[in-house]
């Protein structure tokens, strides 16, 4: 089946301490995207990529970092400096950037705890 | 920059009632317009959008929502509320041309008693 897999679910992590969140999507889209969910709060964006080997910066880019190597791959590293990383994160698709018509597809998310 | 307001945080209706969840953006021309709904601990299901068109768009499980250009609102509603319809949901914009990013509203929790 097509969709995009975020790996793993839960995540425990120690603080000081880097960790990376997988997303893979089979989906053949161009764009991806990485999204933060608090309570209350929505989902803010962290970081995006249109196409390989690029990406930019969100609302929320502090404290973490992205790469784009592969089309289907777009892993997030949450580094040290993130000072609150507990946090569901989302990884979401788009078919084709500026491309009318196209909603995000999302994953199932990795809950991320700092402990 | 685009806004979205979700008024309510919680709702809570009876099995079989009516449903109406707000959302309110601000952007200076019409954005696209989605609503997702996600149940705990999974990702986001798209409902609905809205890019031109018919201002009353039909989505998936009975839902439907109008864009009102006067009001800056994309109304989320549904004639009879099942249980299973509990859930989160949001209210998103995006910006055309803007990238296909999205900018969402804080959520609303829907509780449904039976």
């Amino acid at each position: 089946d097509g969709g995009i897999t975020q790996s793993p679910k839960y995540l425990f992590r120690k603080e000081g301490q880097n960790v990376t969140l997988s997303c893979e999507q089979n989906l053949n889209h161009d764009a991806m995207y990485w999204y933060r969910q608090d309570p209350g709060q929505g989902l803010r964006l962290i970081y995006y990529s249109q196409i390989v080997n690029d990406f930019q910066k969100g609302d929320i880019a502090e404290g973490y970092s992205v790469s784009r190597e592969k089309k289907e791959s777009f892993p997030l590293t949450v580094t040290s400096a993130q000072k609150n990383p507990t946090a569901f994160y989302l990884c979401a698709t788009t078919p084709r950037d500026r491309a009318i018509g196209t909603e995000a597809f999302f994953g199932q998310g990795t809950r991320l705890t700092v402990v | 920059a685009q806004s979205v307001t979700q008024p309510d945080i919680h709702i809570t209706v009876s099995e079989g009632a009516s449903l109406e969840l707000r959302c309110n953006y601000s952007y200076g021309a019409t954005p696209y317009l989605f609503w997702y709904v996600q149940s705990p601990g999974q990702g986001l299901q798209l409902l609905l959008k809205y890019f031109s068109g018919d201002t009353l768009v039909q989505g998936i499980k009975g839902f439907e929502a109008e864009f009102k250009r006067s009001q800056s609102s994309f109304n989320l509603r549904k004639p009879s509320v099942h249980w299973s319809d509990a859930a989160d949901y949001f209210c998103a914009v995006g910006i055309p041309g803007g990238g296909n990013k999205l900018t969402f509203g804080t959520g609303t929790q829907l509780k449904v008693e039976l």
